[in-house]
């Protein structure tokens, strides 16, 4: 069984670019959902897939935003980025199917803004 | 809302001593909750869960009772080992539409150092 893979690890980018990061779901898993983890807090939700749609969203504005694609892999977008962006970006898959509904993590990608 | 509180850390302990990690929560329903582990330079990994009142969730030593009346799922290890240093999480399973679609409300973590 493949586990949650993101890419890339480590991220540098510049305030205003654009940046694209990119999560493997795991084998079974039809449902992805993204978290940022700033640097000493617990993990915030971004926003969750399933089959190919956004069906729940967080506090985060429109510049964030992401894709499904058939395979449930999944891409997270962040236009225009600021500073406070830099934090660790979790992917976890899951499965509605799941009684408890657990979330398997990925091992996240460091971007930091500059 | 919903929310997860836990006991600020860091926490420093030798090798063997008892373990607890506090952690309360507010929610509406029945959450489940779960408890993650952040080892240095990871990402997060499932450590216990438990679905309903009174369950206990035990995994690697650790052990976490799901408890109504006091709102609380500590974490406890009766030994803990120099590799249990790590930064844990607790969080809670949160229904955020009318179907089965949830996400994970966090706490804020607590790091765990343990000394030889």
């Amino acid at each position: 069984e493949t586990g949650v893979t993101q890419s890339p690890t480590h991220l540098i980018k510049t305030r205003g670019q654009q940046v694209t990061l990119r999560c493997s779901s795991q084998s079974g898993h039809n449902t992805v959902s993204w978290y940022q983890q700033a640097l000493g807090q617990g993990p915030q939700f971004i926003f969750q897939y399933y089959r190919e749609e956004e069906n729940g969203r967080g506090n985060f504005p429109p510049r964030f935003s992401g894709l499904q694609f058939p395979n449930y892999s999944s891409e997270l977008n962040v236009n225009a980025l600021e500073l406070d962006d830099s934090a660790l970006y979790l992917c976890a898959s899951s499965s509605p199917g799941t009684g408890p509904y657990e979330q398997y993590f990925g091992p996240g990608t460091r971007l930091t803004v500059t | 809302g919903n929310s997860v509180t836990q006991m600020e850390g860091p926490v420093t302990l030798s090798e063997e001593a008892f373990l607890t990690i506090n952690c309360t929560y507010t929610a509406t329903g029945y959450p489940s909750l779960f408890w993650y582990v952040q080892y240095p330079g990871e990402g997060l990994q499932l450590l216990l869960k438990a679905t309903k009142a009174d369950d206990k969730g035990s995994n690697k030593g650790f052990e976490a009772t799901y408890r109504k009346e006091t709102t609380s799922f500590h974490l406890e290890k009766g030994s803990v080992q120099v590799s249990d240093s790590a930064v844990y999480f607790c969080a809670l399973s949160d229904r955020y539409n009318a179907g089965n679609n949830r996400k994970l409300i966090w706490g804020l973590g607590t790091s765990l150092a343990v000394n030889p």
